[in-house]
């Protein structure tokens, strides 16, 4: 069974630009959660999405969006940028409400110049 | 509030001993999940372990041992026999029942010597 994927896994963007970053999650799966990680702040989450649904959000601005396919794949969308905005993102899949182990995918690491 | 905290920043252990990795958490939910993540340098996040609150047993799985402890709400991992690939970042995280989010401690960076 093939695992959670990333695209892109690097990315450079500068001030003011907006960035789409793709997950898709394990066959089956229909839950993929967000989370940005950085030196300072560590792990936070940022959404989880289950059969298309935003069902929880974390404390991030209305810069960083989501939206979820009927194929459970996933996407996340940060418009104008932030030099902060810089990070590991990671995406996780899980089967949803009955099991609560999440699979990482590799991240996709973004730089904001 | 700190919901899961992980008091050791940075472990040295020497190759072949066990180490026993601490955290504790803070929840008034009665059902929810403890995780343990090893995160190496190449930044993958990799799934080790899993606790139940309702799970009577200590988890395990192959070298790694879930060390869980109720009453006083720690969750501590235990790896047997370290190996120099053990070398990594690990992370405890918790996830309850009414939240589909997984909250993180900041993690120990791990570092096993020849």
């Amino acid at each position: 069974k093939a695992g959670v994927t990333q695209t892109p896994r690097y990315l450079i963007k500068t001030r003011g630009q907006q960035v789409t970053l793709s997950c898709s999650p394990i066959s089956g799966h229909r839950s993929v959660s967000w989370y940005q990680q950085t030196p300072g702040q560590g792990l936070q989450f940022l959404f989880e999405y289950f059969s298309e649904t935003q069902r929880n959000k974390g404390n991030f601005p209305g810069r960083f969006s989501g939206r979820q396919f009927s194929n459970s794949r996933s996407e996340m969308n940060v418009s104008t940028l932030e030099l902060g905005d810089s990070a590991l993102y990671l995406c996780a899949s899980s089967q949803g409400d009955s099991s609560y182990e999440q699979y990482f995918g590799p991240g996709t690491r973004l730089t904001v110049t | 509030a700190q919901k899961i905290t992980q008091t050791q920043p940075g472990m040295f252990v020497q190759e072949k001993e066990a180490v026993t990795l601490d955290c504790t958490y803070d929840t008034s939910d009665p059902s929810y999940g403890l995780f343990w993540y090893k995160q190496p340098s190449s930044g993958e996040m990799i799934f080790l372990i899993y606790q139940g609150s309702y799970d009577q047993q200590n988890a395990t799985e192959g070298r790694y041992s879930l060390n869980f402890q109720k009453a006083r709400k720690s969750a501590n991992l235990v790896i047997s026999a370290s190996q120099l690939g053990d070398s990594a970042m690990y992370f405890c995280a918790m996830r309850e029942r009414s939240n589909y989010q997984l909250i993180w401690g900041a993690g120990t960076k791990l570092i096993i010597k020849p």
